[in-house]
């Protein structure tokens, strides 16, 4: 059975502090993204990559940046984590065609 | 990318069919059309996906008349289990065009006993 892991279900961080939100899936697949959810939002896109090392923006990528060194391994990092950026964060995989993606439980981070 | 429209909720009881239909009056030729499925705290889920006519699996049926330019998608007898989020998404079967799909509010559907 395909699967999309990510790192925390939960996680409370402080104003200011550096953020890392890891996923990691067992698919092989090429693609993998991060989205944000919050209410009444839908899914944003952050940040896409489409190869190891490889990576393009998505529609918020301010304040966030991603690391992808192996390919089954795709990090979110929150530099210097700012109260707004409290919100659902959500992983997916996905391979070369057509546009089934495979999600991840999530991740709620809360900043204070 | 093709703009889609969903209603924003619906409700139903145990046993009705739900249909849910999408519009996207601007589908591509390439593009295809992809129900996802979302329960509270989890991850959006693939249920199914189509190009014309019908689809059906185990979960849905996807319908998609000849002008392409909406699509229902059908779920049988529902149970208070299949109260969700469903989302319509419409994209380029190459795959590299349609990373940036939009997944819009979705219509919340919420089965009572």
């Amino acid at each position: 059975d395909v699967k999309v892991t990510q790192s925390s279900r939960y996680l409370v961080k402080r104003t200011g502090e550096k953020v890392f939100l890891e996923c990691v899936q067992d698919m092989d697949h090429e693609n993998m993204f991060w989205y944000r959810q919050d209410p009444g939002l839908g899914l944003r896109l952050i940040y896409f990559s489409y190869d190891v090392k490889m990576k393009e923006k998505g529609d918020i990528p301010e304040g966030y940046s991603v690391s992808r060194e192996k390919k089954e391994r795709f990090s979110l990092i929150l530099e210097s984590a700012s109260t707004n950026q409290t919100s659902m964060y959500l992983c997916a995989s996905g391979g070369r065609t057509v546009s089934r993606k495979f999600f991840g439980p999530g991740t709620r981070l809360t900043v204070l | 990318l093709a703009k889609t429209t969903q209603p924003i909720s619906m409700d139903s009881y145990e046993g009705q069919e739900v249909n849910i239909t999408c519009s996207h009056n601007n589908i591509a030729t390439n593009d295809y059309i992809t129900w996802y499925q979302q329960f509270p705290s989890q991850g959006p889920r693939f249920i199914i996906q189509g190009y014309k006519t019908k689809v059906t699996n185990e979960v849905a049926s996807l319908f998609i008349p000849a002008d392409r330019k909406s699509s229902t998608l059908s779920l049988p007898r529902v149970s208070l289990s299949d109260t969700a989020v469903y989302y319509c998404l419409v994209g380029d079967i190459e795959f590299v065009n349609d990373y940036k799909l939009s997944f819009g509010a979705g219509t919340t559907v919420t089965v009572r006993a």
